[in-house]
């Protein structure tokens, strides 16, 4: 299984819709998971951090599985502006390596 | 809201020609990264930083790269002899502690030429 993998995309959908991303992970003692947003040519921004079992802010909500080592992201009531590649991040047990996955590319459409 | 900054925004050299990044992290963070992005790839780790030395680095950071955090706000990325596969977008990241959330700067593009 690679280190972390991601829902290629892309997703195209229109606005209103609720969509949902997967990243899977290897690691089984990672710890905390980022999602974080990327629009083209501008650094990644935060999202989300994930913690213990989930987090839920406003639209959107992260759900951490342990037991299948994979992390989603739901977006409800998508808005043209949440058009973006959205990367889970994840620290190396144990290192200050930080991974981060090849995102998932995702339009709002009109 | 603090955040972290990056110069120059964009910067053009000549293959074998040495540049020198620059990062002013968020004030009362304490560690520090430098990561690379090719263009249309994924985001690389290249070095963490923490306590004034080196905690962790890839096997992309090698001889020609070394940071330096030469005063209390500044951390720099040196890039010694440029090649032209150093080209890419290069972010600047702190966080307060190991393995919380990190905030980037808005990266620095390198073109090698």
């Amino acid at each position: 299984r690679k280190e972390v993998e991601q829902d290629p995309g892309p997703f195209n959908v229109p606005e209103g819709a609720t969509v949902a991303f997967n990243c899977t992970y290897s690691n089984s003692a990672s710890q905390s998971f980022f999602w974080y947003r990327q629009d083209c040519r501008k650094e990644p921004k935060l999202l989300m951090s994930v913690y213990s079992s989930g987090n839920e802010d406003g639209r959107f909500t992260a759900q951490l599985n342990r037991a299948s080592q994979y992390i989603s992201l739901l977006i409800r009531d998508s808005k043209l502006s949440d058009s973006a590649t959205y990367l889970c991040v994840f620290p190396k047990p144990g290192g200050q390596n930080f991974v981060f996955g090849p995102g998932t590319r995702l339009s709002v459409l009109p | 809201e603090p955040e972290v900054t990056q110069t120059p925004s964009h910067q053009v050299t000549q293959m074998g020609q040495e540049v020198i990044l620059r990062c002013v992290p968020i004030s009362n963070h304490l560690y520090f990264y430098w990561y690379r992005q090719i263009l249309g790839q994924k985001v690389e780790f290249l070095v963490s930083f923490y306590n004034n030395e080196i905690s962790e680095k890839s096997e992309i950071f090698d001889d020609q790269f070394s940071v330096e955090r030469p005063d209390g706000s500044n951390f720099t990325l040196k890039i010694r002899s440029t090649k032209l596969e150093d080209s890419a977008m290069y972010f600047c990241a702190s966080s307060v502690g190991s393995g919380f959330e990190q905030y980037f700067g808005p990266g620095t593009r390198l073109t090698v030429t």
